[in-house]
């Protein structure tokens, strides 16, 4: 199947600081791309839906000045968390669709991030 | 009310059990169902996609859509010790399966 890679798989960072996350697909082109966070033992909650070449779609309640998402070419999504607290700690996880016109959307491997 | 609902577990079973995993849905408008396995502190792989209602089988794994009931079932047959996971149903109202709306998980053990 298609590979979507995340980097980075965890990180550490004081409060107060951005962190900026990398979502891309290695083998095929995703004009649209997804971001989602997991906090421990819930459900995946969709954050904003990515747009290459255009403003991102978020979800209700997703601060979208805190949650900063580029989508800058077909194969590359980054989310960008600002000003980092402490309750932004979670696991956060991008999807992508491939344009070829498969219906699957695969995901990436996660990134933990911690907020000290 | 969540909009999907799945009993989180943890359900531990001895190995070659069958599992039956289960989600019910309030959204009449879901025509996509997903099951997805995720192994701790990886993402979500996708394991069986089911349009509408009925059966769906692939090896040791059955999906099964009730719209009429919204409520939709994995069965796991055999089941192996590499079976243990998370595994989360997914829904969504247009084949764009990127804005998926999931389930809690269930934590799945299965005992050697």
């Amino acid at each position: 199947g298609a590979v979507v890679s995340q980097h980075p798989s965890w990180v550490i960072c004081k409060s107060g600081t951005s962190v900026k996350i990398e979502c891309r697909s290695l083998d095929f082109q995703a004009t649209t791309m997804f971001w989602y966070r997991q906090f421990p033992k819930q459900s995946l909650m969709l954050m904003a839906t990515s747009n290459e070449g255009s403003k991102a779609t978020y979800e209700q309640g997703v601060e979208k000045d805190k949650f900063l998402i580029n989508h800058a070419s077909l194969t590359l999504s980054t989310l960008t968390v600002t000003s980092a607290h402490p309750e932004d700690s979670s696991f956060y996880i991008c999807s992508a669709r491939d344009d070829g016109g498969n219906t699957e959307a695969f995901f990436g491997q996660g990134t933990r991030l911690t907020v000290v | 009310q969540k909009e999907v609902e799945q009993d989180p577990g943890p359900l531990s079973v001895p190995e070659g059990a069958i599992v039956s995993l289960n989600c019910t849905y309030s959204n009449s408008a879901f025509q996509y169902f997903m099951w997805y396995r995720q192994y701790s502190r990886k993402g979500p792989e996708l394991l069986m996609y089911t349009y509408s209602s009925g059966n769906k089988e692939d090896g040791r794994f059955t999906a099964q859509v009730d719209k009429s009931s919204k409520y939709i079932s994995l069965f796991i047959r055999d089941s192996q010790p590499s079976d243990s996971a998370t595994y989360l149903c997914a829904m969504s109202e247009s084949s764009n399966t990127g804005k998926l709306i999931f389930g809690q998980g269930t934590t799945l053990q299965v005992k050697p």
